[in-house]
């Protein structure tokens, strides 16, 4: 148990179709993160929130909608996916700040867009 | 050129091997520097930190040379459980706050 909870853990959706991930962090930390895992590929990091506000927008398409209601909840909102859409999508959060940052991982969110 | 590049591997090793995984950036001004491992289909998590005087935590060793810009990770007598991918990650200070730039990933196979 790392302290950063994400649901849900599979989920397949439609290119039509509208789904939520929710991540919830119990560290106490001030940074939440977005990022998407390909096959083969680095994490690439999408969203940024520090102490609720959003500070970095890694170009991401508009059909992902990241929510950060208050320091412990990150949600990513997904409207019209692609295919190529399919990947690993990690949350994470950090106590923000320091130049040890360290990150703490949820356990991820397997989609598959059909 | 990609700003953390690692050699994806995978490394086959029997149990007991020294095993070194080198990783480079590209940018000099990066700040902190780390290793995490990655187990199939689960998140990463932070093996270790690197730090310019060398850092040890038991079977593993990891390195900062910021002259040629790379870190390496040394681990001694492996372990079955030591396989998994170790994703180097830099840090850059970007817009008054710290971003981490992840590498691929080696991948680790350690076998009887």
């Amino acid at each position: 148990e790392t302290g950063v909870t994400q649901t849900p853990r599979h989920l397949v959706m439609g290119m039509t179709n509208k789904k939520s991930l929710k991540c919830e962090q119990h560290l106490g930390h001030n940074a939440m993160y977005w990022y998407k895992q390909s096959a083969k590929k680095p994490l690439e990091l999408m969203f940024v929130y520090n102490f609720k506000e959003q500070t970095e927008n890694n170009s991401v398409p508009s059909r992902f909608s990241p929510e950060c209601p208050n320091s412990s909840h990150l949600f990513l909102h997904l409207h019209t996916l692609q295919p190529e859409d399919s990947a690993l999508y990690l949350c994470a959060s950090s106590q923000e700040g320091g130049w040890d940052e360290k990150l703490f991982f949820g356990s991820g969110t397997q989609l598959s867009v059909l | 050129r990609k700003e953390v590049e690692q050699d994806p591997g995978p490394f086959n090793v029997p149990e007991g091997a020294t095993v070194a995984f080198n990783c480079t950036y590209s940018n000099s001004a990066s700040q902190s520097f780390f290793w995490y491992r990655q187990d199939c289909r689960k998140e990463p998590k932070l093996l270790m930190s690197v730090y310019s005087s060398g850092n040890e935590d038991g079977r593993f060793t990891a390195q900062l040379n910021r002259a040629s810009q790379y870190i390496s990770l040394l681990i001694r007598d492996s372990k079955l459980s030591d396989s998994a991918t170790y994703l180097c990650v830099v840090t850059l200070q970007r817009g008054g706050y710290n971003k981490l730039i992840f590498g691929a990933g080696t991948r680790l196979a350690v076998h009887p």
